[in-house]
């Protein structure tokens, strides 16, 4: 069984904060997605990184992938109420779109 | 865009009765869909993979005779908790790749179940 471990497990940070959520795997990914969940609903995709070194932006959301596509982050700039949420990081390892996600980081953001 | 519907969002169950849950891709064909299992303020748990036109794939530890797994056409999957008992309340949730790269997958809502 792949695992993904996410860190940190929980984040509370004040509005306009910086914050950085870690995805570490001691496997190879074919593709790395970045997922945001609210309570009571699915996960919605945030980004898909393919490419070892590959650095996607998302308004105040950087992404980056590991050189050795063994590991991810997500960076958020300046924090607001509504990055609120459960982030989930999950690896495609075999390209066959079954997924295996991380331990989630639970964010809160308060004014 | 792809959506993928499930239904219901959510079901209240008396224990040892079964319960179906149906994932549909409204405007695309899944030959594969997947079933996942969230228990609150947790990740997502992959159970299995669904197939359309033969068996499920079952991840360890899920039994196979307990969540039982029916894919008989590309757009509907369906998930049936057999015997259901108060541990088996979880959030379930399905998806289904709308291509054969792995960036087009797409989530359902989500079906809460509730066996009280």
């Amino acid at each position: 069984t792949q695992l993904l471990e996410q860190s940190p497990q929980f984040l509370s940070i004040q509005e306009g904060e910086n914050l950085t959520v870690y995805c570490n795997s001691s496997s190879v990914f074919s593709s790395l997605q970045w997922y945001r969940q609210e309570p009571g609903e699915g996960p919605v995709l945030l980004v898909t990184v393919v490419t070892g070194g590959e650095v996607k932006k998302l308004k105040r959301l950087t992404f980056q992938f590991g050189d050795a596509r063994k590991d991810s982050s997500l960076h958020i700039t300046a924090a607001q109420p509504g990055d609120t949420g459960l982030y989930l990081c999950a690896g495609d390892w075999g390209g066959g779109n079954k997924l295996t996600f991380g331990t989630g980081t639970q964010l809160k953001v308060e004014l | 865009g792809a959506v993928v519907s499930q239904h219901p969002s959510r079901v209240i169950c008396k224990s040892g009765t079964s319960v179906k849950i149906e994932c549909r891709s409204l405007d695309f064909q899944a030959t594969t869909m997947f079933w996942y299992r969230q228990f609150p303020k947790q990740s997502l748990m992959l159970m299995a993979t669904s197939n359309e036109g033969s068996k499920a794939t079952y991840e360890q530890g899920v039994e196979k005779d307990k969540f039982l797994i029916n894919h008989a056409s590309l757009t509907l999957s369906t998930l049936t908790v057999t015997s259901a008992h108060p541990e088996d309340s979880s959030f379930y949730i399905c998806s289904a790749a709308s291509g054969t790269g792995s960036n087009t997958i797409y989530f359902g809502e989500g079906s809460w179940l509730t066996v009280v």
